[in-house]
């Protein structure tokens, strides 16, 4: 069973699309992430959630809206996509906030936007 | 605000060797978590191992282990007796008292040839 899983896999779309990203895990975690990787492997953190407050926006652009419809779930919403947000997107859990030790990540969405 | 450096891009040992990959980190914290994760072509993170600063005794897991050198804020990954699996990018990670965030270096790629 996977314990953090992301739909797709692989999303390719063209400029000024919107477009979602799912996350879902099975752990019963209070806590939840979006961390993006760039071309570079550079990974660095998005968004927090604990128990579906939003704790962490990194100066992220207001065209990412993550959702939290419950513990278990956060999905990240992107309008009007540009050549810069092509990346990977990791979803991540953990226990409860500051649980770092015990961080669990998806398998990564790779972003392409053309 | 913290960082992390990894200096080497990209390293390569042959199987059953041992290797070491390097990182530095700059903080003005006393106590704080510092982490290795491994992100093989799957893209899954996955925790390797984890130090508590506030521990002097360097951690160990199984063929992994870590030299902490507080004074000089470096955290070095040691792999023994390496295997073709273990090949993927590795990932230095720091984490101050507050738990705020997992701030990542760029990571080293590393190949284990046969």
């Amino acid at each position: 069973d996977t314990a953090v899983s992301q739909t797709p896999k692989y999303l390719v779309t063209q400029m000024g699309n919107d477009k979602s990203i799912k996350c879902e895990q099975n752990l019963g975690h209070d806590t939840m992430y979006w961390y993006k990787q760039d071309s570079k492997k550079f990974l660095k953190i998005m968004f927090s959630y604990n128990n579906k407050e939003l704790i962490i926006n990194e100066t992220v652009p207001n065209r990412f809206s993550p959702k939290s419809p419950d513990k278990a779930h956060l999905n990240l919403h992107i309008n009007s996509l540009e050549l810069g947000d092509s990346a990977v997107y990791f979803c991540a859990s953990s226990p409860g906030w500051g649980s770092w030790e015990k961080l669990f990540f998806g398998s990564g969405t790779q972003l392409s936007v053309l | 605000a913290q960082t992390v450096t990894q200096s080497q891009p990209e390293m390569s040992v042959q199987e059953a060797e041992t290797v070491t990959l390097s990182c530095t980190y700059d903080t003005s914290e006393n106590n704080y978590y510092l982490f290795w994760y491994k992100q093989p072509p799957s893209r899954q993170m996955i925790l390797v191992i984890r130090q508590e600063a506030y521990k002097q005794q360097n951690a160990t897991e199984n063929r992994f282990s870590v030299n902490f050198q507080k004074a000089a804020k470096s955290f070095s990954l040691k792999i023994s007796d390496s295997q073709l699996g273990d090949t993927a990018m590795y990932f230095c990670a720091f984490m101050g008292p507050g738990a705020e965030k997992l701030v990542f270096g760029k990571g080293t790629k590393l190949t284990v040839n046969p």
